[in-house]
């Protein structure tokens, strides 16, 4: 079945260590995106990429890095400049090819990473 | 600044109402219009993409209309069920070579039986 996975469900982690968030997808998409939710608030961009060996900053980058070396592939690292980072962070992808309706958004199930 | 605009923020109807929301957009380089549907504890799913002016699309007892000119989508849900209840996410992409998604913040459903 085609779709997109993040891992772990849940992760924590002790204030200053960096930590490395899982998101694969098997749907050939070109983009992948990374997404912070916090309490309240509507989904906020942390970093997209477009296409393989490259990315782009979102609207909250800073604390946060990348790496698009695989087209299924998008991990990202909260670092430890990252100031607050519980939060629940949703991974997505979506196609950048194939005419104007052929842009939904596919999710994974989202990781809660918890900093203590 | 492109802002993506949802309203109201959360609503409680009783089973069988019918209900709608709003999300604004900015009106200039439109490309395309998303609504997703976001159940607790899953993940967003994809309701309706929309593209052109005027468009209404139906699902069910869900349906969406756009005005792309005046930079407004309206969600209706017909007679309200206790499944409907989510937080219903619009998202806004702006014409041109970047096609990433600018989203609201949601509205927030909740379906009392």
């Amino acid at each position: 079945d085609g779709g997109i996975t993040q891992s772990p469900k849940y992760l924590f982690r002790k204030e200053g260590q960096n930590v490395t968030l899982s998101c694969e997808q098997n749907l050939n998409h070109d983009a992948m995106y990374w997404y912070r939710q916090d309490p309240g608030q509507g989904l906020r961009l942390i970093y997209y990429s477009q296409i393989v060996n490259d990315f782009q900053k979102g609207d909250i980058a800073e604390g946060y890095s990348v790496s698009r070396e695989k087209k299924e592939s998008f991990p990202l690292t909260v670092t430890s400049a990252q100031k607050n980072p519980t939060a629940f962070y949703l991974c997505a992808s979506s196609p950048t090819t194939g005419g104007i309706t052929n842009t939904e958004a596919f999710f994974g199930q989202g990781t809660r990473l918890t900093v203590v | 600044i492109l802002n993506v605009e949802q309203s109201p923020q959360s609503l409680h109807v009783q089973e069988g109402d019918s209900t709608n929301f709003t999300c604004s957009f900015p009106s200039s380089n439109f490309y395309a219009l998303h609504w997703y549907r976001w159940e607790t504890a899953k993940s967003p799913e994809a309701l309706f993409v929309m593209t052109l002016n005027g468009d209404e699309k139906k699902k069910g007892r869900i349906s969406a209309t756009l005005n792309t000119k005046e930079g407004y989508s309206y969600l209706y849900i017909k007679g309200s069920q206790p499944e409907d209840s989510a937080t219903y996410l619009c998202a806004f992409i702006r014409a041109g070579n970047n096609r990433k998604l600018i989203w609201g913040l949601g509205t927030s459903l909740a379906v009392n039986p």
